[in-house]
């Protein structure tokens, strides 16, 4: 079945150490995006990508750090310059842009102590 | 930027009854989309509405966009304990789709 998977589920990290989100899609979708999902706060995005290669800045983007070298991988990073980054980080995708819904992967909790 | 308020934050409700969340937006609504959440899991997509008066329906659920008033409405009836979990509207203002806002979300519990 077509998806997106995120791995792992839950990421423990001691503060200072870059570690990374995987994002995997096999719904041959070309827009991929990263929230972050806080108590109270909703959904918070951080990058997207439109195509190949290319990315944009969300509203929440310092930080972090992505790549889109393949179609299906979007994987984030998230630095030790990040002030705050114990949170739940969610990967979307969607077909292309126009009024396409997002599909959701089922998220990685990352704990930072 | 675009805001979205979410009401109510949460609502408990008995098996049966019917209830509605709002979303009002603080910009032009050009596409408006409903998602439930299961606590510690991803978004499942419910529905999207793009223009004004727009109402679409689902089983149970109903989501109606008021375009005037940068507002929408999802309304359950006769709820069920699997009508429980986290209802977002999320919210295009750009007009390409390309960045979505989210809101806070609606935490609904059904009891027996």
């Amino acid at each position: 079945d077509g998806g997106i998977t995120q791995s792992p589920k839950y990421l423990f990290r001691k503060e200072g150490q870059n570690v990374t989100l995987s994002c995997e899609q096999n719904l041959n979708h070309d827009a991929m995006y990263w929230y972050r999902q806080d108590p109270g706060q909703g959904l918070r995005l951080i990058y997207y990508s439109q195509i190949v290669n290319d990315f944009q800045k969300g509203d929440i983007a310092e930080g972090y750090s992505v790549s889109r070298e393949k179609k299906e991988s979007f994987p984030l990073t998230v630095t030790s310059a990040q002030k705050n980054p114990t949170a739940f980080y969610l990967c979307a995708s969607s077909p292309d842009t126009s009024y396409s819904p997002l599909h959701f992967g089922n998220g990685t909790r990352l704990t930072v102590t | 930027s675009q805001e979205l308020e979410q009401s109510p934050q949460s609502l408990i409700v008995q098996e049966g009854k019917n209830l509605t969340i709002n979303c009002t937006s603080s910009k032009t609504l050009y596409g408006l989309y409903w998602y439930k959440q299961k606590y510690g899991e991803g978004l499942i997509f419910l529905m999207m509405l793009q223009k004004g008066g727009e109402e679409k329906s689902h089983e149970k659920i109903t989501a109606k966009l008021d375009e005037k008033k940068q507002q929408s409405s999802l309304h359950i009836t006769a709820s069920q304990p699997s009508h429980a979990g986290i209802y977002l509207c999320g919210a295009d203002s750009t007009g390409t789709a390309s960045k979505l806002t989210f809101g806070t979300g609606t935490r609904l519990q059904v009891t027996l």
